[in-house]
């Protein structure tokens, strides 16, 4: 069984660019969440996909998007890039109905200069 | 917002069980209490969940106050290992979950 898995690990943006942001979810798993975690922090919630709709999404503003494919796989983009944007992108992916239990990957660590 | 409150930080022997605590004095009847850790540069890990009554499995055990107000989870033979930011978070199971971490609590188990 895969875990999940995100790519690229670690990723150094310019203010004002855009980013895309890549995860695998488990083996049979068709919800993914995304979650931003600054240092020192929890993880905030981004948003969730299941069936490739966005279901669910927390404080954060329309420059922060995703897709979920058939497939279950996922993208985040974050356009217009902030330095504040600098934090952990962590990916998760759950069962159909589970989605308190969630599994994580390693996270992208993006960095905005 | 995060629903609960833990302590900022807790330190436990090697070998020893560590107890950590949560309120969530604010739980209401369907929100069941979920424990989450986060070893460093990992993504946070699911440890164990509970309604209302006590839970063990092979990570550890959940004990549930009787009104439900706070919790403990054991890590009933701390190992270093288990060095870790836990998360204890409430959440009503169904429709759109989505986890409210807080900052947690960072357990520093010492050899």
């Amino acid at each position: 069984e895969t875990g999940v898995t995100q790519s690229p690990t670690h990723l150094i943006k310019t203010r004002g660019q855009q980013v895309t942001l890549r995860c695998s979810s488990q083996s049979g798993h068709n919800t993914v969440s995304w979650y931003q975690q600054a240092l020192g922090q929890g993880p905030q919630f981004i948003f969730q996909y299941y069936r490739e709709e966005e279901n669910g999404r927390g404080n954060f503003p329309p420059r922060f998007s995703g897709l979920q494919f058939p497939n279950y796989s996922s993208e985040l983009n974050v356009n217009a890039l902030e330095l504040d944007d600098s934090a952990l992108y962590l990916c998760a992916s759950s069962l159909e109905g589970q989605a308190y239990e969630q599994y994580f990957g390693p996270g992208t660590r993006l960095t905005v200069t | 917002d995060a629903k609960t409150t833990q302590p900022t930080s807790m330190d436990c022997a090697e070998g020893r069980a560590a107890n950590l605590p949560c309120n969530h004095s604010t739980i209401s009847g369907n929100e069941y209490v979920y424990w989450y850790r986060q070893i460093h540069s990992q993504g946070p890990q699911y440890i164990i969940h509970g309604l209302k009554n006590n839970e063990t499995n092979e990570m550890a055990s959940l004990i549930i106050t009787e009104d439900r107000k706070s919790s403990t989870l054991i890590l009933p033979h701390a190992t270093l290992r288990d060095t870790a930011v836990y998360y204890c978070i409430v959440l009503t199971q169904g429709g759109s979950e989505k986890l409210v971490f807080g900052k947690g609590m960072k357990l520093t188990v010492n050899p």
